[in-house]
């Protein structure tokens, strides 16, 4: 089974404020394979990105994707108040796996 | 408009059997599978397993085989996750998704609202 890894667990930033997430994975994931989900408190995770860097329907052009093999990396260009959430990366390969999440909250 | 719907919360005591639905709407039902994530209280998201209501083929997260049902009626378009004797390590949220697959790309959209479970003496 595929781990993923995610760092950092926690990220303090401001609004305006630029993040970066990361998501490591213990063997090689194809990058079509590979999504992002924002989940807020009290409710469902939502799609963000899809094979590594395409934004779902309806997600602004802040958010973009990237990366390949085991490295991805989420980046929010420039924070809204309504993105301080959790995000989770998933892989499918022989099976799905989630990574354990990063908290983004404001400082 | 795509729609996943989920029952509504449940409080069972230990030992007690239980099965929460997720119905589809606004989609070919019968033409993409539906997964069912867990998410224990304060916790991340793990994946169960999925159901492909076309012909009911069925996998399973290693963690949750044998420990769970998933099952479908396409005549009513609606999934199900079933347990036959519930443990209060069985408290948590339970998440339907359609799992999407598209050309080389694969991913889990859109999400029910979740089922809230509890289960306590």
């Amino acid at each position: 089974e595929i781990v993923l890894t995610q760092s950092p667990g926690t990220l303090s930033l401001s609004p305006g404020e630029r993040a970066t997430l990361s998501c490591r994975a213990s063997q090689s994931v194809s990058s079509s394979y590979l999504a992002w989900y924002q989940q807020k408190p009290g409710q469902a995770p939502r799609l963000l990105i899809y094979g590594a860097s395409s934004r779902a329907t309806g997600i602004p052009d802040r958010f973009s994707g990237s990366g390949s093999g085991t490295d991805f990396t989420l980046t929010i260009s420039r924070l809204e108040p309504e993105d301080f959430a959790v995000y989770y990366c998933q892989q499918y390969g022989s099976s799905v796996t989630f990574g354990p999440g990063t908290k983004v909250d404001i400082k | 408009e795509v729609q996943l719907v989920q029952s509504g919360a449940e409080v069972k005591k230990p030992g007690e059997s239980l099965k929460i639905s997720c119905k589809g709407s606004g989609y070919s039902f019968t033409s993409y599978w539906i997964g069912w994530v867990r998410q224990m209280p304060g916790k991340g998201l793990e994946w169960m397993g999925i159901i492909y209501p076309g012909d009911s083929d069925t996998r399973y997260s290693p963690s949750f085989q044998g420990q769970v049902t998933i099952s479908a009626d396409k005549s009513i378009s609606t999934a199900y996750l079933q347990w036959s004797s519930l443990k209060a390590s069985d408290t948590a949220m339970y998440y339907c998704a359609r799992w999407t697959i598209y050309g080389d790309y694969v991913w889990f959209d859109p999400w029910g609202q979740g089922t809230l479970v509890t289960v306590s003496s």
